[in-house]
């Protein structure tokens, strides 16, 4: 079975910080893996994803991501942080179960904080 | 597009009470659907996910049961609400390229 790890709940960076949010997998196969962000109150909404190929993925808002099998991780990161970023992050593996739905494992979430 | 609709957007709910909370899909056909539990520290839990009308499984045992009685409609259930039950509950529709998550329900049972 798949699993996800993000090993920091919090952090707080300043606006135009760069930031890296850490994400480690678990699953014997190769990995589907994604981004997502939470607004509070508010449903997930996808900011990349990574199949197969280029190991480094452009997404959304300025975010890209950089898949590394040697380490099991898929870290998240942008140049220069935006208040409007704070939010929860949640990293996730997916995997297609028998019937051909795919279970996709979140982590326990990250929640950025930016400060002016 | 494929947009994904789930209501109510909150509810109080006393201990005992049934629960019914619904989602809908829009723009696609023969969804995977999903119902995830959100708790606060602890990530999303998936529940329930079905592949088709009047299919569904579940992830883990519970007081809570899921219906697709359409295509493009899942419900969740319950007969009697646990004050465990509270949480944030999101609807998600699944394809090859993840999820779409709707916009989350916040279940309080006083």
């Amino acid at each position: 079975a798949q699993s996800v790890t993000q090993p920091d709940i919090h952090i707080t960076v300043s606006e135009g910080a760069s930031l890296e949010l850490r994400c480690n997998y678990s699953y014997g196969a190769t990995p589907y893996l994604f981004w997502y962000v939470q607004s509070p109150g508010q449903g997930l909404q996808l900011l990349l994803k990574y199949f197969s190929g280029d190991t480094l993925v452009q997404g959304i808002k300025g975010f890209e991501a950089e898949f590394k099998r040697s380490q099991s991780s898929f870290n998240l990161r942008k140049p220069s942080v935006h208040w409007s970023d704070a939010a929860e992050y949640f990293c996730a593996v997916g995997a297609f179960g028998s019937g051909g739905y795919q279970k996709v494992t979140f982590g326990t979430g990250t929640k950025l904080q930016v400060i002016p | 597009s494929q947009t994904i609709h789930q209501w109510p957007a909150t509810l109080v709910q006393p201990v005992g009470s049934p629960l019914s909370l619904e989602c809908t899909v829009e723009g696609t056909s023969n969804p995977n659907l999903y119902w995830y539990r959100q708790a606060a520290g602890r990530g999303l839990q998936l529940l329930f996910y079905s592949v088709g009308i009047g299919q569904i499984s579940s992830e883990v045992p519970q007081n809570l049961s899921a219906s697709r009685p359409q295509d493009r409609q899942f419900i969740l259930s319950s007969k009697k609400l646990l004050l465990s039950d509270s949480g944030f509950y999101l609807c998600a529709w699944g394809g090859g390229g993840g999820y779409t998550f709707g916009s989350g329900t916040r279940l309080t049972v006083v």
